[in-house]
């Protein structure tokens, strides 16, 4: 059973095409995350809602939408694509822990989305 | 700001000792991972650690903490070419009411026979 999915695991589109990447989590936990991967395998968070409700947003072109329709489900939304947007996109998820009365929230990950923008 | 730091590449022979450095700036972490990346695949946990221990060890790994002088290590005993793969540590940081984590350069270990 696959704790973390996305889909597609492939994108390749144009540019200036709309795209949709789709990210599920079956482990209930109450809080996703989009991460961006590019080409120097650098990673850098994009996105994190807790319960539906956006907690993070680090500096992301306002083209890039993310939508959370419950705790389970995190999409990633992008308009007008650029070459620039071609990377990895990870979803990954976690649950706000509590231990030694210090807050601990380990993130597991999906398989990432390979978008490729031409 | 919030920096995480590592070598890009690390050779060793099958059944050597792996250690793979971090460094990172946020003294305020109060946790830190290590994550393991295959070619095309995503991140899988290996292992964390808190801020207020020095050492954990879990089967083949051992993490050391240096919170002086903010060095993270990761080592891996008799290292098999199953290994090989990007190594990524990261710290964690309250952000917003959120957990934000941010990682490292990665470490490419490549196991040679």
């Amino acid at each position: 059973d696959t704790a973390v999915s996305q889909t597609p695991k492939y994108l390749v589109t144009q540019m200036g095409n709309d795209k949709s990447i789709k990210c599920e989590q079956n482990l209930g936990h109450d809080t996703m995350y989009w991460y961006k991967q590019d080409s120097k395998k650098f990673l850098k968070i994009m996105f994190s809602y807790n319960n539906k409700e956006l907690i993070i947003n680090e500096t992301v072109p306002n083209r890039f939408s993310p939508k959370s329709p419950d705790k389970a489900h995190l999409n990633l939304h992008i308009n007008s694509l650029e070459l620039g947007d071609s990377a990895v996109y990870f979803c990954a998820s976690s649950q706000h822990l509590d231990r030694d009365r210090v807050r601990q929230e380990t993130q597991y990950f999906g398989p990432g989305t390979r978008l490729l923008v031409l | 700001g919030e920096d995480v730091e590592q070598s890009l590449f690390l050779s060793v022979r099958e059944g050597d000792s792996s250690v793979i450095n971090c460094t990172y700036t946020d003294s305020s972490s109060t946790y830190l991972y290590w994550y393991k990346q295959e070619p095309g695949a995503g991140l899988q946990l290996l292992t964390y650690i808190f801020s207020n221990m020095d050492m954990k060890q879990d089967q083949r790994l051992t993490v050391l903490l240096n919170k002086k002088d903010k060095h993270l290590s990761l080592r891996i005993a008799d290292t098999q070419t199953g290994d090989s793969a990007i190594y990524f540590c990261a710290e964690s940081s309250l952000t917003g009411g959120g957990n934000k984590l941010t990682f490292g350069t990665g470490t490419q270990l490549k196991v040679e026979l």
